[in-house]
């Protein structure tokens, strides 16, 4: 069946470290979009990437979109403790409806 | 504007118990979606539902578990005779727009689920 497999599972970082989670999907993607999970939370809406070669940023986050529409990542730059949480990637597969195939998610540790 | 919202947001049950788990959507949205996120987990999308229509359950158990979202009033996820496996937390999503409309962002709203403790 169709996967998003996304790594690491963990990251331990300290403040001001630079973070990345990566995801690949089995199948090409027709869009990928990005939550993010606090602990003890619910997944909330970070992004949407629709075309091959995507890249889009909100502040201290980069969101890429690979040409190929298979991969996707997600990178934070010098991480604060406020981005403590679980990222995950979710994908549509090109022709679905709207299902949304989640990765297992990375779970982000800052240490002050 | 209010969110999704899901009730209760703490539910314990005996074994061979029934659990029953309800979602209000977001206003004018008519898409639901159920997830099951077991602890240390990702989120395993259960069922996808519209008004009075099951669309999609190929992740949800063939036994004991069943979805609804009627013409009036919140989805529900019912689950039968509960099983200790059956512990985890249970995101409900909504989304407004048409299925298979590419381009357009069909975001998927979550509530704050439902943690479910099977004793």
């Amino acid at each position: 069946g169709q996967q998003v497999m996304q790594i690491p599972q963990y990251q331990h970082v300290q403040e001001g470290e630079d973070f990345t989670t990566y995801c690949n999907s089995s199948t090409t993607l027709s869009n990928i979009q990005w939550y993010k999970q606090r602990p003890g939370g619910h997944p909330v809406f970070l992004i949407q990437l629709v075309k091959s070669g995507e890249v889009k940023k909100q502040k201290r986050l980069t969101f890429q979109f690979g040409e190929a529409k298979k991969n996707s990542s997600l990178h934070i730059t010098a991480t604060q403790t406020t981005d403590v949480g679980t990222y995950f990637c979710a994908g549509r597969v090109s022709g679905g409806y709207n299902k949304l195939i989640f990765g297992a998610g990375t779970r982000l540790a800052v240490h002050p | 504007n209010a969110g999704v919202m899901q009730n209760p947001r703490h539910l314990v049950r005996r074994r061979g118990q029934e659990a029953r788990l309800r979602c209000s959507p977001m206003k004018g949205h008519s898409h639901v979606y159920w997830y099951r996120q077991l602890p240390e987990e990702g989120l395993k999308f259960m069922v996808y539902l519209q008004k009075e229509n099951i669309i999609d359950e190929s992740g949800m158990p063939k036994e004991r578990f069943s979805a609804e979202f009627p013409k009036e009033g919140p989805s529900i996820l019912r689950i039968q005779q509960v099983v200790r496996g059956d512990s985890a937390a249970y995101f409900c999503a909504s989304s407004s727009s048409l299925p298979g409309r590419q381009g357009i962002i069909e975001t998927q709203y979550f509530g704050p689920g439902t943690r479910l403790l099977v004793l």
